[in-house]
């Protein structure tokens, strides 16, 4: 069964930096690609990053680019986002969402972690 | 705004059909494949359909999709309470080079 736990979702200050994890299994890691998906509060369903299921193509978000950083530890079946330079508009629920293939230019997700909050006030 | 863009809402009673539009552009949905998410309250999103009209297992038959150019559809018929949701679509686009959803559909089951 594909089980995919994110943690390390929080407050923060804006300006602040914070790291998600996302533990995956019942799949092999290596061969899926992953992506993050965030939700801010009442709001839609906003995709944030991916990476290849080998860690070496990484795509961002133009609102989180140069601030954002996806990578992936193949050895630990898990997923990071570090996020620093946090502003109040990245307040959301953070999803982990596992793509069908190792390529990660897709939109389909086909299964989702239950996501971890992140709230960016001071 | 999002790139694609889907009615807020959406509204049927129980055993009508309903449909919900996404529309892109020749960058996302003209060159690649739709994908249909189904989020219900306070939980998190569902992949309900995938690369334009397929089914993944364990989601029923009432559900379908389709798509043409830059337009796609979602189709649910025999509605049923428990489609009360959100729906979004979602592409992944090539000028972006990112993936983009649209802004949601809440339907709602009178």
């Amino acid at each position: 069964e594909v089980q995919l736990l994110e943690s390390g979702g929080g407050l923060v200050q804006p300006g602040g930096s914070l790291r998600l994890s996302c533990a995956a299994s019942g799949f092999t890691f290596s061969s899926f690609a992953m992506s993050w998906v965030r939700q801010a509060p009442g709001k839609g369903l906003e995709w944030v990053s991916a990476v290849s299921g080998s860690g070496g193509s990484t795509y961002y978000a133009d609102s989180v680019k140069g601030r954002f950083s996806i990578s992936r530890d193949n050895s630990k079946n898990t997923l990071y986002l570090q996020m620093n330079s946090l502003r109040a508009e990245d307040t959301a629920v953070y999803y982990c969402a596992k793509a069908p293939h190792i390529v990660a230019t897709t939109a389909y997700f086909d299964f989702w972690g239950q996501g971890t909050l992140v709230t960016v006030s001071s | 705004q999002s790139v694609l863009t889907q009615p807020p809402s959406a509204s049927g009673t129980p055993g009508q059909r309903v449909t919900i539009s996404c529309s892109g552009s020749s960058s996302n949905l003209g060159t690649n494949t739709v994908n249909w998410y189904q989020q219900l309250p306070g939980t998190a999103p569902k992949l309900l359909i995938y690369s334009n009209n397929h089914r993944p297992s364990g989601v029923p038959d009432r559900f379908s999709g389709s798509k043409s150019g830059t337009s796609a559809s979602l189709a649910i018929s025999g509605l049923q309470s428990e489609d009360e949701a959100d729906y979004y679509c979602a592409a992944w686009d090539d000028s972006l080079n990112g993936a983009v959803f649209g802004g949601g559909t809440q339907l709602t089951v009178l």
